[in-house]
């Protein structure tokens, strides 16, 4: 079983529609909890970066973490064709903070 | 600031040569890694380093040798390529708790 598990989709949506992208992780230690965006044939980009549980919102983005679940969950509002891209969650703590373990990467698509 | 330098961004290689991923960033960040990405298989980590001086392996290690002689510079060496080793590879650095910033990646071909 993989350390950390994510949908790869590839999820389709409609303009302006909330998309909802998931996470689910088996190791406790984890503290640290992040999503990246990824074009195609581009670097992972950071979007958000959360510690512990909780949100962050930062503009159409709202990132939730549930450590008691093991669970983490990035919601795009009002979505735009723009947001079409890979998202990868990554998460780091434990024993080493220097490794950033990653999901597979979600794909989505919004059409206009 | 340049951020995460990689080089070069495409590379061909024939099976049995050798070749240094370079990678250099200029945010004086102490922690710095090399990821795999290949299609269905996310982003793997290959090698990491907390410090200069400092290296362990990831998930994905065997083919592949870094060094850490100083902070800016962490590269990548494959000592006798494999077509297995066909991948985009990425270079990525960070503060100690703070996400990594990425380099834009290599795109390696071994025929």
């Amino acid at each position: 079983q993989k350390e950390v598990e994510q949908d790869p989709g590839p999820l389709s949506v409609p303009e302006g529609a909330i998309v909802s992208l998931n996470c689910t992780y088996s190791n406790s230690a984890f503290q640290y909890f992040m999503w990246y965006r990824q074009y195609s044939r581009k670097g992972p980009e950071l979007l958000m970066y959360t510690y512990s549980s909780g949100n962050k919102e930062d503009g159409r983005f709202t990132a939730q973490v549930d450590k008691s679940s093991k669970y983490i969950s990035l919601f795009i509002r009002d979505s735009q064709p723009s947001d079409s891209a890979t998202y990868l969650c990554a998460m780091r703590g434990g024993t080493s903070y220097g490794k950033l373990t990653f999901g597979q990467g979600t794909i989505l698509t919004v059409h206009p | 600031n340049a951020g995460v330098t990689q080089t070069p961004k495409f590379q061909v290689l024939k099976t049995g040569q050798s070749m240094t991923l370079q990678c250099a960033q200029d945010m004086n960040h102490e922690y710095m890694s090399w990821y795999r990405q290949d299609p269905g298989m996310g982003l793997r980590l290959i090698h990491y380093s907390v410090g200069a001086g400092i290296t362990d392996q990831g998930e994905v290690p065997n083919g592949y040798n870094v060094s850490r002689s100083t902070t800016e510079d962490f590269p990548l060496r494959l000592l006798s390529a494999a077509p297995s080793q066909t991948s985009v590879y990425f270079c990525a650095s960070s503060y100690s708790t703070a996400g990594y910033t990425f380099g834009s990646g290599t795109r390696l071909t071994v025929v």
